[in-house]
């Protein structure tokens, strides 16, 4: 089935860091999500992309949607311990086709 | 408002027995899903209801998964003589749009483990 490639699959870093993370796809997608996964919770949706180039942004969270609508990226700057968790990519079809997961990126963050 | 909630939050069940996992979706969602999240996984997709109508079960693994939704509100998973590689997190998830993908509101998950 398909397989979506994140990167890296673990990050520590100091507070205060931006943080760089992206996904990659071996087929076209038309909708890219980044969610939030903390201990013991589920996925928290962050960022929605829907069109190939766009650069959206949620406060300190950064993402674009790849041009060839193949890969994305998420940034976040000034890192804080809350950043703390698992950030998963997600692509869809237009909503047509179910969500399929990468295995994400976990984030530590140190004080 | 209140999110998704599901139960039980833990289960364990003994190989070969039957569980029952329950979600309550957010009121007035048209769509759930379930997802099946292995232990350093993404959630993977099983199933997918709309109202009272399971439109895909294209991901789950065997027949001895089965979901309902009745009454197009809560929901129940249910796995039959259960199998250790069926241990994971079960996440469900619903939203007020008619799709599959686009945005979805998770619940808390309910970890079983099959001994």
């Amino acid at each position: 089935g398909q397989q979506l490639n994140q990167s890296p699959q673990s990050m520590f870093i100091q507070e205060g860091e931006d943080v760089s993370m992206n996904c990659t796809s071996s087929s076209i997608f038309n909708t890219w999500l980044w969610y939030k996964q903390d201990p013991g919770e589920g996925p928290v949706l962050l960022i929605a992309l829907y069109k190939a180039g766009e650069l959206t942004s949620n406060g300190r969270l950064t993402a674009q949607f790849g041009i060839t609508r193949k890969d994305s990226f998420l940034n976040i700057s000034a890192s804080i311990p809350s950043d703390v968790g698992i950030y998963f990519c997600a692509v869809t079809d237009s909503g047509n086709t179910p969500l399929v997961f990468g295995k994400g990126t976990r984030l530590s963050v140190i004080a | 408002g209140a999110g998704v909630s599901q139960s039980p939050r833990y289960k364990v069940a003994k190989r070969g027995q039957d569980v029952a996992l329950r979600c309550d979706p957010i009121s007035g969602h048209v769509s759930l899903f379930w997802y099946q999240q292995a232990l350093g996984q993404g959630p993977e997709f099983l199933t997918y209801f709309q109202n009272e109508a399971q439109l895909d079960k294209s991901g789950l693994p065997s027949d001895r998964f089965f979901a309902e939704r009745p009454e197009g509100s809560v929901s129940t998973l249910k796995i039959q003589r259960t199998q250790q590689e069926d241990s994971a997190v079960y996440l469900c998830a619903s939203s007020s749009q008619p799709y599959l993908g686009d945005t979805q509101y998770f619940g808390p998950g309910t970890r079983l483990t099959v001994l």
